[in-house]
């Protein structure tokens, strides 16, 4: 266990909706990254949050937006849903010190798009 | 510059083999290269990581040899298991400024 929790772990909807996903950091932790993975597929980087302020964007759709909040959860918002973005997503913490960078990963959301 | 290349994309090893798995960088401010091993359905998980200061550490049955010049590090697994069938990302990182992780190695152990 890495002390990363996701939830929900599994979400069904359909073409055209929204959804959220969220993410609770190890304790201590004030770095949030979030990944898309689709079947077979590498971990796409979305973003990265450092204690409330986005730091990095990767492979982020428009469709796709995410914050950090006070108490350092994070919440990724996928919305107009379509088939392709069927993925795992995953959310990982660190501490994020210059000299420590290990990303724990959370066990992920399965998100099916019907 | 921030791609992080690895090779090869599968592998099929008889149990008791060596296992390689291989990846080359580009950028030279990257200082910390761990390997992440995630079975299916599970999140990645940190193996064994290294930082640029040092050729090669040691954890059991995983190394990992760096070679800084050749901008290129790989993982071995030494007597490999049934168990260590799994899915190997190599990543690099930049003093916690940018995460970068390769395409990732299926590793299959035959009994």
């Amino acid at each position: 266990d890495s002390g990363v929790t996701q939830t929900p772990k599994h979400l069904i909807t359909a073409t055209g909706q929204r959804v959220t996903l969220r993410c609770s950091p190890r304790s201590g932790d004030l770095s949030v990254y979030w990944y898309q993975q689709s079947l077979d597929q590498g971990l796409q980087f979305l973003i990265h949050y450092y204690n409330g302020e986005e730091r990095a964007k990767g492979n982020i759709l428009e469709r796709f937006s995410a914050q950090q909040f006070p108490d350092l959860h994070s919440e990724l918002n996928l919305s107009s849903l379509e088939l392709g973005d069927s993925a795992l997503y995953f959310c990982a913490s660190s501490v994020d010190s210059p000299t420590y960078n290990e990303q724990f990963f959370g066990p992920g959301t399965r998100l099916t798009v019907l | 510059q921030q791609q992080v290349k690895q090779s090869p994309q599968s592998l099929i090893v008889q149990k008791g083999g060596i296992s390689i798995i291989n990846c080359a960088y580009e950028n030279t401010a990257f200082d910390y290269f761990p390997w992440y091993q995630q079975f299916p359905g599970k999140g990645p998980a940190l193996l064994i990581a290294i930082r640029p200061d040092v050729s090669e550490k040691k954890e059991g049955r995983f190394t990992i040899s760096f070679n800084k010049s050749a901008k290129q590090f790989s993982l071995h697994i030494m007597d490999s298991q049934p168990g260590d069938s799994a899915t190997y990302f190599c990543a690099a990182d930049n003093y916690g400024q940018n995460f970068v992780f390769g395409p990732g190695t299926r590793l299959s152990v035959l009994p």
